[in-house]
């Protein structure tokens, strides 16, 4: 039973252009969710988390917007790059957790010169 | 400081051997997280450490793995009796605090049971 759902399993994109990648959860005890993004022989790389206090958060090319009513969240990457080409990962952690997060199963982006 | 360090990086091993994997995280970081990937599939949480306690376990820790971290330093993950669903790659983790800034992942240690 997933409960952190990433249903793209990829996404193409044309560089310059806005890449954006879903994300649904089920688990209405989540309280904190994270993007993480992996290269082919790399372990995963944070990139941007969001509080379910909030409805946005925002470092630089990356926008994350949670949609808690819709358990939904997306990840903006604006402009995208060629270098953004990579496996997406969505995590949440459940409230009062000691810090284990429930992953996706990804999303791979292709941003093509 | 050169991140976490994940040993080896490949592991080959027949069915029923007994294999172990090493992980050094980031020295100032006091936690430490064992994570598994299959092909397919996202990070599955398998256990984590603060300091030298192992603090949660998940179910999919069955009694054939064993994990250590003496010292509140390094961490060792043991598989044994190994078995063919075990192949994945391993996955170690460590963060500072709470951990919900993110962690910092390893490379991983991809084990292949024949």
């Amino acid at each position: 039973d997933q409960q952190v759902k990433q249903n793209s399993p990829s996404l193409s994109v044309q560089e310059g252009r806005i890449s954006i990648l879903n994300c649904d959860y089920t688990n209405s005890m989540f309280d904190y969710f994270l993007w993480y993004k992996k290269y082919p022989a790399e372990g995963p790389t944070f990139l941007i988390s969001i509080s379910s206090i909030k409805d946005k958060n925002e470092d630089g090319r990356f926008t994350v917007f949670l949609n808690k009513s819709a358990k939904h969240l997306s990840l903006h990457i604006v402009p995208s790059q060629p270098g953004d080409s990579a496996v997406y990962f969505c995590a949440a952690s459940p409230r009062g957790s000691q810090g284990n997060l429930i992953f996706g199963k990804g999303t791979k982006l292709s941003v093509k010169p | 400081d050169t991140g976490v360090s994940q040993n080896p990086r490949h592991k080959i091993t027949k069915r029923g051997q007994n294999v172990t994997f090493r992980c050094d995280p980031i020295s100032e970081h006091n936690r430490l997280y064992w994570y598994r990937q299959t092909l397919g599939q996202g990070p599955e949480f398998l256990t984590y450490f603060q300091n030298e306690a192992q603090l949660e376990k998940s179910r999919l820790l069955s009694d054939r793995f064993s994990a250590e971290r003496p010292k509140g330093s390094f961490s060792t993950l043991e598989i044994q009796r190994t078995e063919q669903g075990d192949s994945a790659m391993y996955l170690c983790a460590s963060s500072i605090s709470y951990g919900r800034d993110g962690y910092t992942f390893g490379s991983g240690t991809r084990l292949t049971v024949v």
